[in-house]
């Protein structure tokens, strides 16, 4: 199956500083890279959509410009988590599609905010 | 919301068929039903998905009823790899409504 990476895996940052997660599809071009948060003990959470040079969807409930998504290229997107905060404090995993195909997920992006 | 319901936990015997319900009684005619898992603190991992039709490869079969109001995805022989949270979601193969919508999933404990 396609390949989709994350990085860091995992970042702890102080409360007020900015902390950003990139995640690459690493053997194909991917026309959608989708964002999700996960609590413990609960399920993935999506925040929003990226499709390659134009700006991210976000969901109902999720801060655009708290949330910054940026979608590059086709096998690169970021989201920049702006002044973090304890409530913050989550894993984040991306996925990336190509068109009409499955969804590939990264392994996941633990942040602790202190 | 979910458009699936699966039951919160499961348990199965190393080397024994793991079979995993869902229902999908609202299931469209244009959508699939796709399969992922997530070990603890990893992605999701796609599995299998399936129109109408059942599905087979190297991870899992998919069983879909005929009126498709519900699937079974079989995992032949299970080890204690398999020890996941499985969710079943529907999904159309293309259109805008394409994002994946995560239920609370099964919880499948494979014992030794």
């Amino acid at each position: 199956g396609a390949v989709v990476s994350q990085h860091p895996s995992w970042v702890i940052c102080k409360s007020g500083t900015s902390v950003k997660i990139e995640c690459r599809s690493l053997d194909f071009q991917a026309t959608t890279m989708f964002w999700y948060r996960q609590f413990p003990k609960q399920s993935l959470m999506l925040m929003a959509t990226s499709n390659e040079g134009s700006k991210a969807t976000y969901e109902q409930g999720v801060e655009k410009d708290k949330f910054l998504i940026n979608h590059a290229s086709l096998t690169l997107s970021t989201l920049t988590v702006t002044s973090a905060h304890p409530e913050d404090s989550s894993f984040y995993i991306c996925s990336a599609q190509r068109e009409n195909a499955e969804q590939y997920f990264g392994p996941g992006t633990r942040l602790t905010v202190t | 919301d979910a458009k699936t319901t699966q039951p919160p936990s499961m348990d199965c015997a190393e080397g024994r068929a793991a079979n995993l319900p869902c229902n999908h009684s609202t299931i469209s005619g244009n959508e699939y039903v796709y399969w992922y898992r997530q070990i603890h603190s990893q992605g999701p991992q796609y599995i299998i998905h399936g129109l109408k039709n059942n599905e087979t490869n190297e991870m899992a079969s998919l069983i879909i009823t005929e009126d498709r109001k519900s699937s079974t995805l079989i995992l032949p022989h299970a080890t204690l790899r398999d020890t996941a949270v499985y969710y079943c979601i529907v999904r159309p193969l293309s259109g805008s409504a394409r994002q994946l919508t995560f239920g609370s999933g099964t919880q499948l404990t494979v014992l030794p």
